[in-house]
């Protein structure tokens, strides 16, 4: 069965970078990109970008470019996500999801990052 | 970008009941790829419909997604009590690629 499975929870401080970790499996990891969607706390849902797991290829929302990098490893069926200069309104659960076609089929269980001084 | 407006903010229904949650777009979604997700609390949302009508594995067929261009609907037929949760609609955008959401419907039980 399809899992994605997330690193634990992390406490960073304002200007610092978290990086996250998402590991695959029960499928081909190269064969569907793999997204980024965050959740402030008693917010929605928001993409943040997408990398092709296979090419390495990324595309990111326009309001995280810069400050976003996402990598994977291929050996281990890993995608990474990492935020850099972190602010106090980066603080929420981080998810992964494959995307299947133009949705998002399978979900991490999320990583909480608060970001406080 | 694509900006994806849900309604009601609330819905406010009893077991049993029908209940019709509205997603409404800025501009026509191309491909009518859109989607639509559930969320209860401390867990990840979980897809039910993609390509505005298609259920997604596993999902009863109490669910059911309709609508075009810049109008959507999800449609629960008839509410069971582990269907309150929070939806999102969800739509794809290319040039560039982007994925934006629905600011969200709360339905709860009344």
């Amino acid at each position: 069965q399809v899992q994605l499975v997330q690193s634990g929870a992390e406490v960073k401080k304002p200007g610092a970078s978290v990086k996250v970790s998402c590991k695959a499996s029960g499928y081909t990891f190269t064969g569907y990109y793999m997204h980024w969607v965050r959740q402030a706390p008693g917010q929605g849902l928001e993409w943040m970008g997408r990398i092709n797991p296979d090419s390495g290829g990324t595309n990111y929302a326009q309001k995280f470019q810069g400050r976003v990098t996402m990598t994977r490893d291929t050996s281990i069926s890993t995608a990474y996500m990492e935020l850099s200069s972190l602010r106090s309104d980066d603080t929420a659960v981080y998810y992964c999801s494959r995307g299947s076609g133009w949705s998002f089929d399978y979900w991490g269980q999320g990583t909480l990052v608060t970001v406080s001084s | 970008e694509i900006v994806l407006t849900q309604s009601p903010g609330t819905l406010s229904l009893s077991p049993g009941e029908r209940a019709t949650l509205s997603c409404r777009a800025s501009q026509s979604v191309t491909g009518n790829y859109l989607a639509w997700y559930q969320q209860k609390p401390g867990q990840a949302p979980r897809l039910l419909i993609y390509g505005a009508s298609s259920r997604a594995t596993g999902i009863p067929n109490r669910f059911s997604g309709s609508g075009s261009g810049t109008d959507f609907t999800l449609t629960i037929s008839r509410l069971e009590p582990e269907d309150f949760a929070v939806f999102y609609c969800q739509q794809y955008g290319s040039s560039p690629p982007e994925y934006t959401f629905g600011q969200g419907t709360k339905l709860e039980i009344k």
